[in-house]
């Protein structure tokens, strides 16, 4: 089953805006990735955002988590064509070394406009 | 330093038969885990090997089971193929002792059960 959920489904914008993703999971985690996919190939991971950290910055990209609320965010700021792709959330429990398998959102699909 | 290799790319399989998907890992990790991605979907864990044991499984049948040998490589065996078992199977590995880490991931191989 899926635990997190991306929002939105799909986005379209021009190139040099920004892009938010937004993502909410249900359980406990010990940290949430962000991974790209394109064209249904491999998946390329982003960024990794502990769950006693609230904000991280990577280049371009800027996530947050709020554990609260259990979301995390992800920008893509100044979106290039080559951002054009799936992005996809993923959660790791919180228990234990062993227990890690990354449970993945539906993904959203940025496509960013020439 | 090779990533994360998978073979075969693609594959089609009658359904019915067997098939078995092969992955080698990055140099230095020792466990592997499989996620099967349907169309439009995000990917769901199947099973992660470490010390060429199954450590933990996701709600997948007994159909698929697998396998991972001395030098990490690992193979993803599917019997009785079904329709719905057309999808891409993708490897992902890591170190074990290292939760707080990203997993690498190959480029899949595209599964298609006519």
């Amino acid at each position: 089953s899926q635990q997190g959920e991306e929002d939105p489904q799909a986005l379209s914008i021009q190139e040099g805006e920004n892009a938010t993703m937004n993502c909410s999971y249900k359980t406990s985690i010990n940290n949430l990735q962000w991974y790209r996919q394109n064209s249904g190939r491999g998946l390329v991971h982003l960024i990794l955002i502990r769950s006693n950290e609230r904000e991280k910055h990577s280049g371009r990209l800027r996530v947050t988590l709020d554990t609260s609320k259990k979301s995390s965010s992800l920008l893509i700021t100044a979106s290039r064509a080559a951002d054009t792709a799936s992005y996809f959330c993923a959660t790791v429990p919180n228990s234990g070394g062993s227990n890690y398998k990354l449970t993945f959102g539906k993904g959203t699909l940025l496509t960013v406009n020439p | 330093d090779a990533g994360v290799t998978q073979s075969p790319t693609h594959l089609i399989k009658t359904r019915g038969q067997q098939v078995t998907l092969r992955c080698s890992p990055k140099s230095g990790h020792d466990t592997v885990s499989w996620y099967q991605q349907a169309l439009g979907q995000g990917p769901q864990f199947i099973f992660q090997y470490y010390e060429e044991e199954e450590r933990q499984r996701g709600n997948f049948p007994d159909r698929f089971s697998g396998h991972q040998f001395p030098n990490y490589s690992s193979e993803l065996n599917v019997n009785a193929l079904l329709l719905g078992d057309s999808a891409l199977y993708l490897c992902a590995s890591r170190w074990w002792d290292r939760t707080n880490t990203e997993a690498f991931f190959g480029q899949g191989t595209r599964l298609t059960v006519v």
